[in-house]
């Protein structure tokens, strides 16, 4: 089954503790996006990729970085710079100007 | 910040009735498309619009795009109590930046 997948589906973080959230598709997409959704929110643009070994940072890149070494993975690291980083995560991808897929999510928490 | 505002924030209707959710958009983009959330999931989308499109139709969706005034709107006919979901606006602008809107919270009661 074409698709794609994030995990893990609930991630707990310790206050200075970095984590990596997984982002995989086989659908064969150039581009894939990671967005932040707060309760009650829209979703905000952290980073997006559209091509292998190259990203650009979206809205509020700060406290979050990614790497594009494969076409099928975008992991996204929510670093301990990241004040704030309780919130669901989503992954997406797309090819060129057409609809995205999108995983179901992670539901990161500060403990 | 958001590329596109939606108007209104939240809309409860009957079954059986019409359900208009607007969007406006700040810049030039490539297409608009919409999407559906419901509670806790991924998106799921829904139909996508060109830039050289007015309008477009998809079961019981009707999409409209007025470039002039930046923005768009979803219609959706004889609603049903399973449309109940978070509905967003995307703009996909250069370099295929897809950047999502703040959402309509959607309520259709039986």
């Amino acid at each position: 089954d074409g698709g794609i997948t994030q995990s893990p589906k609930y991630l707990f973080r310790k206050e200075g503790q970095n984590v990596t959230l997984s982002c995989e598709q086989n659908l064969n997409h150039d581009a894939m996006y990671w967005y932040r959704q707060d309760p009650g929110q829209g979703l905000r643009l952290i980073y997006y990729s559209q091509i292998v070994n190259d990203f650009q940072k979206g809205d509020i890149a700060e406290g979050y970085s990614v790497s594009r070494e494969k076409k099928e993975s975008f992991p996204l690291t929510v670093t301990s710079a990241q004040k704030n980083p309780t919130a669901f995560y989503l992954c997406a991808s797309s090819f060129e100007d057409t609809e995205a897929f999108f995983g179901q999510g992670t539901r990161l928490t500060v403990v | 910040s958001q590329q596109g505002e939606e108007d209104p924030q939240a809309l409860s209707i009957q079954e059986g009735e019409n359900a208009t959710m607007n969007c406006s958009y700040k810049t030039s983009i490539n297409n608009l498309q919409w999407y559906r959330q419901n509670s806790g999931r991924g998106l799921v989308h829904l139909i996508l619009i060109r830039s050289n499109e007015r309008e477009k139709h998809s079961g019981r969706l009707r999409v409209t795009l007025d470039t002039s005034k930046k923005s768009s709107s979803l219609l959706i006919t004889a609603s049903r109590a399973a449309d109940t979901a978070s509905y967003f606006c995307a703009t996909v602008t250069g370099f295929q930046k897809l950047v999502f809107g703040t959402g309509t919270r959607l309520l259709v009661s039986p």
